[in-house]
């Protein structure tokens, strides 16, 4: 295992479609994360998993937003009906769940909605 | 709310030179803290982390102190390269136990290496 996998890299569509962004967290990991990056700021949480169970989500995600983690190994992000303000970085981490210890995130996927 | 920001968006060093990345943090609660590096098109990529019953931690080339008096964090960075060049950022999070599992990231220093 290489590290947290995310699927595409790169998603341009069109206002109004759905996307869908796949994450696969490192094996062992039983957390995995969601953030959201726009240009020139840093990461900010959307939510997270421990094991299949979402236990917390921020404002940030609107009613338009689903994730899942069905069998508490890869998680799928949805955005429905695009927005132009939906365009970002879309990065996922995960982490073994012990006390403290650092997340590893990956590449992201970078949406564009035109 | 609170929230974990930098004191400089920017900074410029000679190759060789050690830099200061600094961080300013306003929530008390908060008890680990990471620094990660970011180049351009990739995810953030962990640097090094300190708990706050930790006042600094070193790792190779780098260097975290914590001074919670006035909550502060810096990063050290010793004998800076080209390779170093990118954008730094500090994040905060409470340790489990203590609600929240989510890291609470600062926008960012961009740091550019002049060889």
């Amino acid at each position: 295992d290489t590290g947290v996998s995310q699927d595409p890299r790169h998603k341009i569509t069109k206002r109004g479609q759905n996307v869908t962004f796949r994450c696969d967290p490192i094996s062992e990991h039983n957390r995995l994360y969601w953030y959201r990056q726009t240009l020139g700021q840093g990461p900010e949480f959307l939510t997270y998993f421990q094991n299949e169970a979402q236990l917390e989500k921020s404002r940030l995600l609107s009613d338009r937003f689903s994730a899942e983690r069905p069998k508490g190994s890869f998680s799928t992000l949805e955005i429905q009906r695009t927005e132009q303000g939906d365009s970002a970085m879309y990065l996922c981490a995960s982490n073994p769940g012990t006390a403290g210890y650092g997340y590893t995130f990956g590449s992201g996927t970078r949406l564009t909605v035109v | 709310g609170e929230s974990v920001g930098l004191h400089l968006p920017t900074l410029s060093v000679q190759e060789g030179d050690n830099s200061i990345i600094n961080c300013a943090y306003s929530n008390s609660a908060s008890d680990y803290f990471i620094w990660y590096k970011q180049e351009s098109g990739k995810g953030p990529q962990f640097i090094i982390d300190i708990r706050s019953n930790m006042d600094k931690r070193q790792g190779q080339r780098v260097t975290v102190l914590l001074n919670k008096t006035v909550k502060h964090l810096s990063l050290q960075i010793a004998a800076t390269q080209p390779g170093d060049s990118a954008v730094y950022f500090c994040a905060e999070n409470r340790l489990p136990g203590a609600g929240s599992y989510q890291l609470t990231f600062g926008k960012g220093t961009k740091l550019s290496v002049i060889p």
